[in-house]
């Protein structure tokens, strides 16, 4: 079992539909990200939570540190959203290294 | 402001020959980055963490012998892929993470990783 696991792997919307991707984890962290990866291959870093709540834009990421899961909402989705979406955490120790989930395939249709 | 360059974006080379791949933070020091590689479909494997001066801590199963790192400065790590094979064929992705005050200090900025295919 990872321990990150993300679901769903792949999600098809259509354009304007509200979208949530979730995360779970089993370790214990420090920090959690939510990295977005377009077909290209780069990797641009939505957000980093350690609780609570981010929005940016259309964007909303939430963090539940007793029940180790995250969320990640897109509002009004669009075509551009398309991308795999990747959740990503910090472990709690002294290291700064990151755990990646699987990521989740995104589709939005026209 | 936090670019991370690499170069080259995509690479074709021989077997038995070998491949640097430069990573550079632009506009920020970058005093740790990670080196990941990315099968098609799966997600990042950290493979590396070089800090700048010291040498590379590898990761478990990484050959530090056929994947050396070097972080000579504070703006540019390098992996060389010595003696490339077709299994090694990958994408290559590094991150840079940096102690200045005026950026998120928790936050790793990814470069836009590196194609490269062994014939």
């Amino acid at each position: 079992k990872n321990e990150v696991e993300q679901s769903p792997q792949n999600l098809t919307a259509q354009e304007g539909e509200f979208i949530t991707i979730n995360c779970s984890y089993s370790v214990g962290i420090s920090a959690l990200h939510w990295l977005q990866q377009h077909p290209g291959g780069g990797i641009v870093s939505l957000f980093m939570l350690s609780s609570g709540k981010k929005k940016h834009g259309r964007l909303i990421a939430t963090i539940n540190i007793q029940e180790k899961h995250s969320s990640l909402h897109i509002t009004a989705s669009h075509p551009r959203d398309s991308a795999v979406y990747i959740c990503a955490v910090r472990w709690g120790g002294a290291t700064n290294k990151l755990i990646f989930g699987t990521g989740t395939l995104l589709a939005v249709q026209p | 402001g936090a670019v991370v360059s690499q170069h080259p974006s995509r690479v074709i080379c021989k077997s038995g020959t070998s491949v640097k791949i430069e990573c550079r933070s632009l506009d920020f020091q970058a005093t740790t980055m990670f080196w990941y590689r990315q099968f098609p479909k799966q997600s990042l494997m950290l493979m590396a963490t070089s800090n700048e001066g010291s040498k590379a801590t590898y990761e478990q199963g990484v050959e530090k012998d056929k994947f050396l790192i070097n972080h000579a400065s504070l703006t540019l790590s390098t992996l060389t892929v010595t003696s490339a094979h077709p299994e090694d064929s990958s994408f290559y992705i590094c991150s840079a993470q940096t102690t200045s005050a005026s950026l998120s200090t928790d936050t790793q900025y990814f470069g836009p990783g590196t194609r490269l295919t062994v014939l």
